[in-house]
């Protein structure tokens, strides 16, 4: 079946570090790809999306790009702050229901 | 933003018992899903359901886990039987549409079977 791999289990950084996820994919067809950010005690909360290869997805400073050729979607941003501190999934949306498989989740850990 | 509820935050219950997991979703969406997430571990998609039915189940959805929304009310999640390995945070979540849509997730019920 569909199936998402994260390649860091956790990373640690401080402020104004670059980040860099690594996120690749399985699927057959043309899934959508997300990115999605779980705070202590919360449910996870939409980041953004990209449907197609070579579209651009991006919020608060983070961004990827969908790319087909190597089946990834790698989450960056240029600075990070403590903020950011929280796990991050990168999911894919499969069929008609919407439906999302996730990733196994990236711990991050900004120190100022 | 729109916000998914959940009743309760915590649940304790004996190995055997019942419990109803109860989700209020954001009004006006469509599509629903409740979610498993074993402490530490990813989240794991349970279940679909959209128009008053199941549209899609993983093999972590049991024959003892059954969901329904009455009337517009609830969005539930009963198992029955509890077992240990149920223990887990049950997320629920819902959509306005399917495919490449947001989902929305509630903030998840802690279930614990003793």
């Amino acid at each position: 079946g569909d199936s998402v791999t994260q390649t860091e289990g956790q990373v640690a950084l401080s402020e104004e570090d670059f980040l860099t996820i690594h996120c690749n994919y399985s699927a057959s067809g043309y899934p959508a790809l997300f990115w999605y950010v779980q705070y202590p005690g919360e449910g996870p909360q939409f980041l953004f999306r990209a449907s197609r290869d070579k579209e651009k997805g991006s919020s608060r400073g983070f961004e990827a790009t969908y790319d087909k050729g190597t089946t990834s979607f790698h989450l960056r941003k240029a600075s990070v702050q403590e903020s950011d501190s929280a796990v991050y999934y990168c999911a894919l949306g499969e069929g008609l229901s919407g439906k999302l498989t996730f990733g196994e989740g990236t711990q991050v850990t900004v120190i100022s | 933003g729109p916000k998914v509820l959940q009743i309760p935050s915590h649940q304790i219950i004996d190995m055997g018992q019942m419990v109803t997991l109860n989700c209020d979703p954001v009004s006006n969406h469509l599509y629903f899903y409740w979610y498993k997430q074993i402490l530490g571990q990813q989240m794991e998609f349970l279940v679909n359901f959209y128009n008053g039915k199941v549209m899609e189940k993983s093999k972590l959805f049991k024959d003892q886990f059954s969901v329904e929304r009455p009337d517009g009310s609830y969005f539930t999640l009963k198992i029955q039987p509890t077992a240990l390995e149920d223990s887990a945070v049950y997320f629920c979540a819902s959509s306005s549409g399917g495919q490449n849509t947001e989902v929305f997730f509630g903030k998840g019920t802690r279930l614990t079977v003793v």
